[in-house]
């Protein structure tokens, strides 16, 4: 398993500011995601953070707006970008090590934009 | 395209009554199905997966469920339910070797009450 930190966890924002996830992970791992969650909604997949290279972002995330980083194995940042209230969510850094096929989540960012 | 369809919203149901909820999926290849558990203000957790081999598959917290190739469905339950089963559920597949896709149910949430 990995265990997954995310801060921070909760924030209140203003629009139009920006703020950035931090997601550490107690292990190397392979891949790294970021997922959203809606208000009453599943998860969505925004990206998935490649060590040394560009994240892969899915239909409808483009990168001007979530921008991300992942310098090292253990390490990535989420930014979410000029805020408006559409993007109040839960944000959820996921990991898949190695051995397993299941995913591994962070306790979440739950982010309110006012 | 592929899917995952949890048709409840919600389950309720007493304490140390049996409880199922149900999902089922569309998927063109092999899938790879797992259930996790939310509960509120956490993030996900991982309770069981089928990759391969026998159809029921045995989790954490008693939960079990049943592989239904014909069926297409994956449904979770659990013998005699408990007042802290009282979450979020939510059925995720990803498609055979490729791990990085997966895709999540809707949800379900389980009120179990006293």
């Amino acid at each position: 398993s990995a265990v997954i930190s995310q801060k921070p966890s909760r924030d209140i924002c203003q629009r139009g500011t920006s703020l950035t996830i931090q997601c550490q992970v107690d292990s190397q791992v392979t891949m790294m995601f970021w997922y959203r969650q809606q208000p009453g909604q599943s998860l969505t997949l925004i990206a998935t953070a490649n060590q040394g290279s560009e994240a892969t972002y899915e239909s409808g995330f483009v990168i001007d707006k979530f921008p991300i980083s992942r310098p090292n194995l253990t390490f990535s940042t989420l930014t979410v970008s000029n805020m408006s209230p559409e993007d109040s969510s839960i944000y959820l850094c996921s990991v898949r090590t190695r051995d397993t096929g299941e995913l591994f989540f962070g306790e979440g960012s739950r982010l309110t934009v006012l | 395209a592929q899917s995952v369809a949890q048709p409840e919203d919600q389950v309720n149901v007493a304490e140390g009554n049996p409880l199922t909820v149900k999902c089922t999926y569309s998927v063109s290849g092999n899938p790879y199905l797992f259930w996790y558990v939310q509960y509120p203000n956490r993030g996900l957790q991982f309770l069981l997966k089928y990759i391969t081999g026998d159809n029921l598959v045995k989790g954490s917290y008693g939960f079990e469920a049943e592989f239904n190739k014909s069926q297409t469905s994956f449904h979770l339950k659990k013998p005699s339910a408990l007042v802290s089963d009282s979450a979020l559920y939510f059925c995720a597949v990803s498609l055979g070797g490729n791990f990085n896709k997966f895709y999540f149910g809707s949800g379900t949430k389980l009120n179990v009450k006293p």
